[in-house]
């Protein structure tokens, strides 16, 4: 399966630090992608870093891709309360790129 | 900004009964999925859908799931013959250029079969 996989499960931390999530895959991927889910809703598209880049950025989300150890990193800097969510990793399904296959994710907790 | 709509948010129904599960895609998205998510754990892909047909399927998706496009606007998935362990949320995404970019997620329809 190509299912990725997220570490740590779960992440508590305090207002201002950062956050970093990791998702290791197994094989070869087109792209990977971050999503958040706030509790009880729908999955929120963050970032997509393909697999010929190395990092990305976002406003305060930074990526970062390493195909040769099949994993990647999603770092949250400077974490506020409102950024308590899941946060999961997918990767395309198969070469032909036609679904995404999501991880089981990283829950964060940030207190104020 | 554009949304993916699913109807309804929450459904209850008996085990053994039918459900269908709407959703509305964005419009000009051309991809269309159905994942669920048992509480607490996993989001699964159960099917994928373009140029009115099924791409792709996961095991999960067996004889008791089908998905139809029945008009220009509507995504459905139907549930025969409901299992206890069918009770999740099942969300619907759309996206415009498959894997090779972001999906957009509608908030989901929770499923409770009793």
């Amino acid at each position: 399966s190509q299912q990725g996989e997220e570490d740590p499960q779960a992440l508590s931390i305090q207002e201002g630090e950062n956050a970093t999530m990791n998702c290791s895959y197994k094989t070869s991927i087109n792209n990977l992608q971050w999503y958040r889910q706030n509790s009880g809703r729908g999955l929120v598209h963050l970032i997509l870093i393909r697999s010929n880049e190395r990092e990305k950025h976002s406003g305060r989300l930074r990526v970062t891709l390493d195909t040769s150890k099949k994993s990647s990193s999603l770092l949250i800097t400077a974490s506020r309360a409102a950024d308590t969510a899941s946060y999961f990793c997918a990767t395309d399904f198969n070469q032909a790129g036609t679904a995404l296959i999501f991880g089981k994710g990283t829950t964060l907790s940030v207190s104020s | 900004e554009p949304e993916v709509t699913q109807t309804p948010s929450h459904q209850v129904t008996q085990m053994g009964q039918e459900v269908i599960l709407r959703c509305v895609p964005i419009s000009n998205h051309l991809y269309f999925y159905w994942y669920r998510q048992i509480l607490g754990q996993k989001v699964e892909f159960l099917v994928s859908f373009y140029n009115n047909e099924i791409s792709e399927k996961s095991e999960i998706f067996d004889d008791q799931f089908s998905v139809e496009r029945p008009d220009g606007s509507n995504f459905t998935l139907k549930i025969r013959s409901t299992k206890l362990e069918d009770s999740a949320m099942y969300f619907c995404a759309s996206s415009e250029d498959g894997s090779r970019g972001g999906y957009t997620f509608g908030s989901g329809t929770r499923l409770t079969v009793v």
